[in-house]
């Protein structure tokens, strides 16, 4: 079955890089059409998509964020990393990564745990 | 971006009793390959994100019967049709038409 499992920091100060890794199994990044992404969410509020890579290398970014944002994929070791640079306070939330398949559900059907982050000085 | 509004934005219901939550996307959410990729997702207390609804109105696997999804171009139903203390949470509607991917504000549905 699929599964993912993100790690990385609790606690990051201002100003700092998050960086992210997002590990999978029960499925191949070299397969067509798969994708995995970053959604996160500030406590309380709803979810926001970051980012994703594609089986093909294609990535995409949100443009609220993309000038912040690298994502990248080591398929040898199923696992996807996510870096965000110059943290604020206001990027304090839960960071998920999410699997999709196109055409097949193009949507994120499975779904990490998630990990909180919390930036404060 | 694409603007998804979901409302009502708090629904309480009878335990039995129906639920409806309806979003609208600020564009058509047909894609080029004909494809209208909207999904609904529901977010109980504490957990993680769950798939319910994929391509408008395809149940995701495991999820009961009891949730339909519905609609066409830029607006969307996602029904419950009797609700049971388990479906406590936050639902989502989400478009994969056009990037970035987006999301609604979300939808509590909670007991009466």
């Amino acid at each position: 079955q699929i599964t993912l499992k993100e790690s990385g920091p609790t606690l990051v100060r201002p100003t700092q890089t998050l960086t992210l890794t997002c590990t999978f199994s029960g499925f191949s990044l070299n397969t067509s059409g798969v994708s995995v992404g970053w959604i996160r969410q500030p406590p309380g509020k709803a979810l926001e998509w970051l980012a994703l890579t594609y089986w093909d290398d294609d990535q995409r970014y949100s443009p609220s964020q993309k000038s912040r944002l690298t994502i990248t994929k080591d398929t040898s070791r199923n696992q996807v990393v996510l870096t965000m640079t110059n943290m604020d306070p206001v990027d304090t939330a839960t960071y998920y990564c999410a699997h999709s398949d196109y055409p097949t559900v193009t949507t994120w059907d499975f779904w990490g745990q998630g990990t909180l982050v919390t930036v404060s000085s | 971006d694409i603007v998804m509004t979901q409302t009502p934005l708090s629904s309480p219901v009878t335990l039995g009793q129906p639920a409806s939550i309806s979003c609208r996307s600020s564009q058509s959410l047909v894609h080029s390959d004909g494809n209208t990729y909207l999904s609904w997702l529901q977010q109980r207390p504490g957990q993680p994100p769950r798939l319910l609804i994929y391509k408008i109105s395809n149940r995701f696997s495991g999820v009961p019967d009891r949730f339909s999804g519905s609609g066409a171009g830029t607006d969307f139903t996602l029904k419950i049709s009797r609700v049971e203390a388990e479906d406590v949470g936050v639902y989502y509607c989400m478009q994969a038409t056009h990037f970035p991917w987006t999301f609604g504000q979300g939808t509590k549905v909670e007991i009466k």
